[in-house]
């Protein structure tokens, strides 16, 4: 069975860059499967980040795609993320998850990422 | 860019009643675009449903979805104490490609 897990800083000063990493264990990251991130500001909904498949072709979020990087690493078995010039509204907890078809079949466990000085 | 707006907001029912939560698009989806997810405090979301109405592995049956179009309901026939949580909708837009999220029914014990 899949499973991912989030790491990385808790705190990121604001106007720098958010970087977390999503580890694949269980299955292979080459597998043919897209690989997304997804956020949630505390006691708020969900917001799709962007998308990668194991090729490296990516999509974004309109409203975020200035800012973003998601990017894999096959060697380490690895999904990353980059979120440059954040914000306090960047404070959110970060999913990894792995596509199902057209939706997320598999979530890691989530990591908070709090935007203070 | 579709919306969807998810009704309503928070649903206070008994263990053994039987819920219906409401997702509606401002544009068609595709069925095969639309699933739902469970949120606990604490924990990553769960998929439930997928296809607005196949259910993911090991979800019991007692989660149904349905809808096309514009308009997909979640139903939980009968109610258990661990179904209390919030719910999602999302659906897949393939132009340009990605992904958006309902803002999420609260289902609270009454």
């Amino acid at each position: 069975q899949v499973q991912l897990q989030e790491s990385g800083p808790g705190l990121v000063n604001p106007s720098g860059t958010l970087s977390l990493a999503c580890a694949v264990s269980g299955g292979s990251i080459s597998s043919g499967s897209w690989w997304s991130w997804v956020r949630q500001p505390p006691g708020k909904g969900l917001e799709w980040i962007g998308q990668t498949y194991y090729d490296g072709y990516a999509h974004y979020n309109p409203s975020l795609k200035s800012r973003v990087t998601i990017s894999v690493d096959k060697s380490m078995s690895q999904v990353s993320l980059r979120l440059s010039s954040v914000t306090a509204a960047d404070t959110a907890v970060y999913y990894c998850a792995r596509h199902s078809g057209y939706c997320f079949g598999i979530w890691g466990q989530g990591a908070l990422v709090t935007v203070s000085s | 860019e579709s919306v969807l707006t998810q009704s309503p907001g928070t649903l206070s029912l008994s263990p053994g009643e039987r819920a219906t939560l409401s997702c509606r698009a401002s544009q068609s989806v595709s069925s095969n675009y639309l699933a739902w997810y469970q949120q606990k405090p604490g924990q990553a979301p769960r998929l439930l449903i997928y296809g607005a109405s196949s259910r993911a592995t090991g979800i019991p049956d007692r989660f149904s979805g349905s809808g096309s179009g514009t308009d997909f309901t979640l139903t939980i026939s009968r109610l258990e104490p661990e179904d209390f949580a919030v719910y999602y909708c999302q659906q897949y837009d393939d132009s340009p490609p990605g992904y958006t999220f309902g803002q999420g029914t609260k289902l609270e014990i009454k």
